[in-house]
């Protein structure tokens, strides 16, 4: 039982490049979220999944897409890199319930050049 | 729209002394509250939650919080804190009792805490 797996663990891009952030969970959960983590900024969320087939902008949407592949997977994307994406990204899962835990992964440390 | 304040950015504190971490919250409705902890370069784990009920709920590692509903507040203390309980702690709130069960989460900006011997 891994929880939340995270691909890759760091990765240095050159601004324009694109990338995919791959995120797996094997807890059968419903609801997945992809945030990001700036120093002295907390963790915002960018988008999330509350069930397979279906996804919504969070706070700070822009300049990134998302694809839920199944129940287990659900991937972020930026398709033109801008140094101001430079962070740590945390994916994480939960049931539907908003009394739910919700459980993160490793985090991604990326850095936009 | 609700939010989240943590009153501290950093608290330094000896080892084997108390602490309490400041959380205030903004709603005008029922809240669920949440603390999590993240450990040097690890992801985010829950410590504990408060949903209903008593308004005094007890966590991992020793930790637990007050829910006050007059202050908005949700501290979190702990009587004696040690070496391995250096890490930054976040407050959330569960934003979804505007509608639906979506369970999303808004953060604090976190607390470091740094326990010196």
């Amino acid at each position: 039982n891994a929880g939340v797996t995270q691909t890759p663990k760091f990765q240095v891009l050159k601004t324009g490049q694109s990338m995919t952030l791959q995120c797996a969970q094997d807890m059968n959960h419903n609801s997945m979220y992809w945030y990001r983590q700036d120093p002295g900024m907390g963790l915002r969320l960018i988008y999330y999944s509350a069930s397979e087939g279906t996804t919504d902008k969070g706070e700070v949407p822009n300049g990134y897409n998302v694809s839920r592949l199944n129940k287990r997977e659900f991937s972020l994307r930026l398709e033109s890199a801008a140094p101001s994406q430079t962070s740590v990204y945390f994916c994480a899962s939960s049931s539907t319930d908003s009394t739910d835990t919700q459980y993160f992964g490793p985090g991604t440390r990326l850095t936009v050049l | 729209a609700q939010s989240v304040t943590q009153l501290d950015s950093q608290v330094p504190v000896f080892e084997e002394a108390p602490v309490e971490l400041r959380c205030n919250y903004s709603s005008s409705v029922s809240v669920y509250l949440f603390w999590y902890v993240q450990y040097p370069n690890q992801g985010l784990q829950l410590l504990l939650k408060y949903l209903s009920g008593s308004t005094l709920v007890k966590g991992i590692n020793g930790f637990e919080a007050e829910f006050n509903k007059s202050q908005t507040s949700f501290h979190l203390r702990k009587p004696s804190v040690h070496i391995s309980d250096t890490a930054e702690y976040f407050c959330a709130v569960s934003d979804s009792v505007y509608g639906g069960s979506q369970g999303n989460l808004i953060f604090g900006k976190g607390t470091k805490l740094s326990v010196k011997p």
